[in-house]
């Protein structure tokens, strides 16, 4: 079974628009956390933001934040007002376990969504 | 700012050649991955070592060994290449989490390999 799913290959938003993008994850651990990394065409790999598991409250970064719903294991990128220079891949990833273990360091990753900024 | 190296972005080389990619952090990280990125497939953990001379294996393995005899350095060894090995390969380092869950993880630019 997938433990990252990005459901949404391709995506194409209108300049300024607000754009979601899905991540869906399955663990069963209590204790994990999560992050979306940015992969422009250049394929540098560049941290946008993180959710723990016990985190109250929603994460936000700038124009980017996390809609993040336990129940439903969902945690979805949102960036506000999209720029041209958003255009990118976005992976979604997870970490499993408490952080005290070795091993736990490694994040699984989605396919990915491939976002398209149009003028 | 945290700097992962990676020692080339473009890489031909023929079949049943042995291949190196080098990776080097600066900013003295214990953890050290190594991913292959195909399209569809998202990032593929190969190896990761947390500490020198120590590695485990990830996802994907096979046809593929790893060195780190100092902190800073995470080697990719393919003993053989082969045309399936055609990939993007990157590099990330981290340090320990111990109680930092938000630690993420940092990449290199990235190698896109080519077997013939």
């Amino acid at each position: 079974a997938q433990k990252i799913t990005q459901t949404q290959p391709g995506m194409f938003v209108q300049e300024k628009e607000a754009v979601t993008l899905d991540c869906t994850y399955d663990t069963s651990d209590q204790s994990y956390g999560l992050f979306w990394y940015k992969q422009p065409s250049s394929g540098e790999m560049i941290f946008l933001i993180y959710q723990g598991s016990y985190d109250e409250q929603n994460a936000t970064e700038g124009r980017y934040s996390l809609n993040f719903q336990k129940a439903r294991k969902s945690a979805n990128l949102v960036i506000s007002a999209s720029q041209l220079g958003d255009s990118a891949m976005y992976f979604c990833a997870m970490r499993e376990g408490p952080g005290t273990n070795f091993g736990n360091e490694k994040l699984t990753f989605g396919t990915g969504t491939r976002l398209t900024i149009i003028p | 700012d945290v700097k992962v190296t990676q020692s080339s972005r473009y890489l031909v080389k023929r079949t049943g050649e042995k291949v190196f990619l080098e990776c080097v952090q600066d900013m003295d990280h214990e953890n050290m991955f190594w991913y292959r990125q195909d399209p569809g497939l998202g990032l593929r953990l190969i190896y990761f070592s947390y500490d020198v001379k120590m590695k485990e294996k990830g996802d994907i393995p096979e046809g593929y060994s790893v060195s780190r005899e100092k902190k800073e350095r995470f080697s990719l060894i393919l003993e053989s290449a082969s045309t399936n090995q055609t990939s993007m390969y990157l590099c990330a380092s981290s340090p320990d989490i111990l109680g930092r869950g938000n630690q993420p993880q940092h990449f290199g630019d990235g190698t896109r390999l080519s077997i013939l």
